[in-house]
Order: C-alpha cells, then sequence, then structure tokens
C-alpha cells in the first residue's frame, strides 16, 4: 500500500510570511499532483510534477518533486489571505490501476490579515 | 476544469432509508471515483469505475454500491443509509494521473 504522509498538518501565519509543506512516501510514483481545496468546495488541481528534481512554479508557489520521485514539497511566498485552504498532494504509481491515486490527509493553511 | 457536477449537493435523510447520489461528466473521461471526505481521515475511495459497466471496490466499499450504465454518469447508492455514513462525498474523473474533482455532495443521516 502507497501512503503518502503530509506535513505539517496544520499551519496559521501572517500574511507576507513564506511557507513550505512537505508530502512524504517511502514509495516511488511516476507523477505527484497539488491540490487546492477551500470550504465547501472540491479539491481543485494546482500542479502535476512527473520528472525527478522537477521545479514548477505558478506566481508565488513552487512546487519541487525529490530527485527519487518518493517526496515533494510546496513553497509559497508572501502568503496573503486568498492562499487559505487545505493542500492535497497525490499520487499516481508506476502501473496506475485505473488511474487510482494515493491521497495525503492534507495541510491546513490559515493566512491571517 | 472538467465539467462535472454532482447531484443532489445537499441531502438530508433518514436512518435505513436508501439514497442515490449521482455524478455526471462532459470530458469523457474513461476513470470515475466516488470518495468520502471526513475530518481527520482525508479523502477515502469508495468505488471506482474504469469503463461503462466496470467497476470495483475502494477502501470503505462496505454499505456503498455503484453503477455506470454511460460513460458521463456514475451513481453511488448507500443501500440503507446509516448515520456513520454522514459525510461529504465526491465524484472524481481522469484520463491520465491526474483527477478532476465535482463540488461535493453534502449528506446527512438523521
Amino acid at each position: 500500500t502507497q501512503l503518502l504522509e503530509q506535513s505539517p498538518q496544520f499551519l496559521s501565519i501572517q500574511e507576507g510570511e513564506n511557507l513550505t509543506v512537505y508530502c512524504n512516501s517511502s514509495s516511488v510514483f511516476s507523477s505527484l499532483q497539488w491540490y487546492r481545496q477551500e470550504p465547501g468546495e472540491g479539491p481543485v488541481l494546482l500542479v502535476t510534477v512527473v520528472t525527478g528534481g522537477e521545479v514548477k512554479k505558478l506566481k508565488r508557489l513552487t512546487f519541487q518533486f525529490g530527485d527519487a520521485r518518493k517526496d515533494s514539497s510546496l513553497h509559497i511566498t508572501a502568503a496573503q489571505p486568498g492562499d487559505t485552504g487545505l493542500y492535497l498532494c497525490a499520487g499516481g504509481g508506476y502501473n496506475t490501476n485505473a488511474g487510482k491515486s494515493t491521497f495525503g490527509d492534507g495541510t491546513t493553511l490559515t493566512v491571517k490579515p | 476544469d472538467a465539467g462535472i457536477t454532482q447531484s443532489p449537493r445537499h441531502k438530508v435523510t433518514e436512518t435505513g432509508t436508501p439514497v442515490t447520489l449521482r455524478c455526471h461528466q462532459t470530458e469523457n473521461h474513461r476513470y470515475m471515483y466516488w470518495y468520502r471526505q471526513d475530518p481527520g481521515h482525508g479523502l477515502r475511495l469508495i468505488h471506482y469505475s474504469y469503463g461503462v459497466k466496470d467497476t470495483d471496490k475502494g477502501e470503505v466499499s462496505d454499505g456503498y454500491s455503484v453503477s455506470r450504465s454511460k460513460t458521463e454518469d456514475f451513481l453511488l447508492t448507500l443501500e440503507s443509509a446509516t448515520s456513520s455514513q454522514t459525510s461529504v462525498y465526491f465524484c472524481a474523473t481522469s484520463s491520465t494521473d491526474t483527477q478532476y474533482f465535482g463540488p461535493g455532495t453534502r449528506l446527512t443521516v438523521l
């Protein structure tokens, strides 16, 4: 069974601060996705990383896939209240069975104005 | 964004009654999934489908059944609702490793 552990579970910061959240596993994934979920809504895809060591930037968000494809990080620069939400990582296996993904339990981020 | 709708968006029902939730997609994605999301448990896979009439169980399938008679529709049925099935239910679709989620259905079983 592939597991993804996310840390920290909760994070509360002031507007303007930087932060990093982590997604770790002992398993190798062919790709990894990051989602953001706002209260009352479904998760929305932010990015997919597929190559070991890959770095992708989405405005103030920087995503990195570990060299061994077992972990990933999400760094937010100068956080804003609009970044508040639940951040989920999900991994696709090498032999993805019907496209199923493994989801972490998420990091709940609160950015205070 | 994949066009995924769920109905109803909210439902309150009584213990022992059957309930059916509907997921409809317009993206012609092959794979469809039903998850439940509860505090402290994240997203847990209930059932999934890899084609019309092809379905399989996920990690929390007891008390649930599914059907997929058309590519665009995936139905989740609670055969006899229990209070432990009070949750938010999400449908998702995918054509690759990436999944696209619907807006969710909040179900309360009294």
